[in-house]
């Protein structure tokens, strides 16, 4: 069974331009994550999608960041216009239903913004 | 809110030595308790977990105890290689019915030495 994915790997870009990183979660979970990790700090929740609808986005920083999740199946999280602030990793993880506190992970996205 | 406060690194040891790696929490009700593992190069993988008190989480030769009367879940390996180097975060997860996303500790970097 194939586990979380992410892409890209890694991403450098300059302050002011856009960047999209897409999750695709493991087949059957509906329960998908996005958290990041800023400056080797404690990783933070971003927001959570069960199926296609955002359950939870509280921990979203500010309008820049728009998630989507068309389809239930894979999810986008992009950044319009990119801050210096915004470079960290970004992970995404997923569970198979609301009663599974297991969250399985991806590599992470290496954003950094220039 | 929920926190998760961990061990502060770096953390050094020579090959064989015993480790611990502290870490508590404050939360309301019953949490879920993680510890999650990312080496080098690597994304975040489940270590171990314990969903109710006294439960003990082990994996790998690693072991944590859910200790509800300490809201503790400190990390124990009685004798670490040079693989198990990586940085390890301790996390938490809300009772059910309550929200599901992860809350990290800092994180705490191990190094063993040959």
């Amino acid at each position: 069974e194939a586990g979380v994915t992410q892409f890209p790997s890694h991403s450098v870009i300059e302050k002011g331009q856009t960047v999209t990183l897409r999750c695709d979660p493991i087949s059957g979970h509906d329960n998908l994550y996005w958290y990041r990790r800023v400056m080797g700090k404690e990783i933070k929740f971003l927001l959570h999608f069960v199926k296609e609808s955002k359950q939870d986005e509280s921990g979203m920083p500010n309008n820049r960041f728009l998630a989507e999740r068309t389809g239930g199946t894979y999810s986008t999280l992009k950044v319009q216009p990119a801050e210096l602030e915004d470079s960290g990793v970004y992970f995404c993880a997923s569970s198979q239903d609301w009663t599974q506190a297991t969250q399985y992970f991806g590599p992470g996205t290496r954003l950094l913004v220039l | 809110g929920d926190s998760v406060t961990q061990m502060e690194g770096p953390v050094t040891l020579s090959e064989e030595a015993f480790l611990t790696i502290n870490c508590t929490y404050t939360a309301t009700g019953y949490p879920s308790l993680f510890w999650y593992v990312q080496y080098p190069g690597e994304g975040l993988q489940l270590l171990l977990k314990a969903t109710k008190a006294d439960d003990k989480g082990s994996n790998k030769g690693f072991e944590a105890t859910y200790r509800k009367e300490t809201t503790s879940f400190h990390l124990e390996k009685g004798s670490v290689q040079v693989s198990d180097s990586a940085v390890y975060f301790c996390a938490l997860s809300g009772a059910a019915g309550s929200a599901r996303q992860l809350t990290f500790g800092s994180g705490t970097q191990l190094t063993v030495l040959p």
